[in-house]
């Protein structure tokens, strides 16, 4: 069964740039999987951030972008702040109706 | 103001059954893709269901069989019946309306979740 792979934990100094990733376990992710990913703080329902590989939602601020990177998809921050550490989900859409989320990555600003 | 609100999570018994409510506002259900996406304790984002605004249903393999994904057509509210419940169906359970975009290269609709609700919280234990 195919699972969708993201690191599970990364660190960020305060200003840095991080680069979060979303894979498969078999084959590669293209735009046509329509990755999108989305911001979860403890005890809080997720935040959307990025749509359709890199289109930033409404009110997300540009220091977030989404591309696709090789055979994964990628979101980067740039500008890194304490109020981004989070826990980051990307999704993966596998066709058929079907989606899938990824293990999430928890993000550390230190 | 569009936002969805979650209702009817509980306790319940293993193999017992429980339906929940999405109660949207601001926006109107039927004309939606909407979906039901979980997570249990400690664990990450779990898609659950979704309904298309043209009535069609999908379901990941964890719960097809046992969960039903259906709105109401006179109001406008989404649900989510879940019958056989397991222990690993413990879990918070969000309400999201969906943003569909067409895929003009290979013609078919995708979505992905733009408005979430807050979440009901579901435990399944004797």
């Amino acid at each position: 069964q195919t699972v969708v792979t993201q690191e599970p934990s990364l660190s960020v100094s305060p200003g840095g740039t991080v680069t979060l990733t979303c894979g498969l376990s078999s084959g590669s992710v293209s735009s046509s999987h329509h990755p999108s990913w989305y911001q979860q703080t403890p005890g809080q329902a997720p935040r959307t951030l990025i749509h359709t590989t890199n289109v930033r939602f409404s009110g997300v601020p540009d220091r977030f972008s989404g591309y696709i990177l090789g055979n994964k998809a990628a979101l980067t921050i740039t500008g890194a702040r304490t109020d981004d550490e989070s826990d980051y989900y990307c999704m993966l859409f596998m066709g058929s109706g079907i989606s899938m989320f990824g293990g999430g990555t928890k993000l550390t600003v230190l | 103001e569009v936002q969805v609100v979650e209702s009817g999570g509980g306790l319940i018994q293993p193999g017992g059954s429980l339906r929940l409510s999405c109660a949207a506002s601001g926006f109107i259900v039927r004309d939606n893709y909407m979906s039901w996406v979980r997570q249990a304790p400690g664990k990450g984002l779990e898609w659950v269901s979704v309904i298309y605004s043209d009535g069609k249903t999908y379901y990941a393999d964890s719960v097809k069989g046992r969960f039903t994904i259906s709105r109401d057509t006179s109001g406008n509210t989404l649900y989510l019946e879940m019958n056989s419940l397991r222990a690993e169906d413990t879990a918070v359970y969000y309400c999201a309306r969906d943003g569909r975009e067409y895929d003009y290269s290979q013609y078919f609709y995708y979505y992905y979740m733009d408005v979430w609700g807050k979440g009901t919280t579901v435990t399944v234990s004797s």
